[in-house]
């Protein structure tokens, strides 16, 4: 079964590093994702991605953080100054295309994450 | 705006026991309903999805789910559960938008006695 591959699985950085956490999601689709999950906490949506750029953000994903898709199978999220409380679970999910009638078929795949630990 | 509760942040149930995990949404139109289980330091599962049609969702692991847009809920259940089941669940709703964002709930961590 395809899979969504996410590396490294935990990575730790001192506080004002900049962090890349890579993806590659499943090859024929379109839709990518980065969510996170602060420990004890719900999964919140960062940014969803389409046709080469960023289709949404939430009020998390400030100008700290960037999405890229460097060449047509990583999608990448860039921390450029960590801190504290960017601690947290993060992850990468891909969804493929519309289904039939314009609906929605969600085929939606998340990795396994990657922690990350700022200290 | 779109949200998911789950009234039960924690529940405790004994192994072969019957479970049902509650789960509420507030859509505007039609909701995407989806069950995710995540083991302990583990990725995320789909369980179960609802998008339409019967509204008894059969899913993975014996999993269940019932749809219920008078009660705007989507409970999972499970007729004998199993220690492995000890996990957190989320449920999430699904922004049937050009983004198809997940909105989720806050989890219920489920605890099985032998």
């Amino acid at each position: 079964e395809p899979e969504v591959t996410q590396t490294p699985s935990h990575q730790v950085t001192q506080m004002g590093q900049e962090v890349i956490l890579r993806c590659v999601p499943i090859s024929n689709h379109l839709y990518f994702y980065w969510y996170r999950q602060i420990l004890g906490q719900k999964v919140e949506f960062l940014v969803s991605f389409y046709n080469n750029e960023i289709s949404e953000k939430s009020e998390i994903f400030d100008d700290q953080f960037s999405v890229e898709r460097p060449d047509g199978s990583n999608f990448t999220l860039k921390i450029r100054s960590t801190k504290l409380e960017d601690s947290a679970m993060y992850f990468c999910a891909s969804s493929e295309a519309w289904g039939h009638g314009g609906r929605p078929t969600y085929g939606y795949t998340f990795g396994s994450g990657t922690r990350l630990t700022v200290v | 705006a779109q949200s998911v509760t789950q009234p039960d942040i924690h529940i405790t149930v004994s192994e072969g026991a019957s479970l049902e995990l509650r789960c509420n949404y507030s859509y505007g139109a039609t909701p995407y309903l989806f069950w995710y289980v995540q083991s302990p330091g583990q990725g995320l599962q789909l369980l179960l999805k609802y998008f339409s049609g019967d509204t008894l969702v059969q899913g993975i692991k014996g999993f269940e789910a019932e749809f219920k847009r008078s009660q705007s809920s989507f409970n999972l259940r499970k007729p004998s559960v199993h220690w492995s089941d000890a996990a957190e669940y989320f449920c999430a709703v699904g922004d049937a938008g050009n983004n198809r964002k997940l909105i989720w709930g806050l989890g219920t961590s489920l605890a099985v006695n032998p």
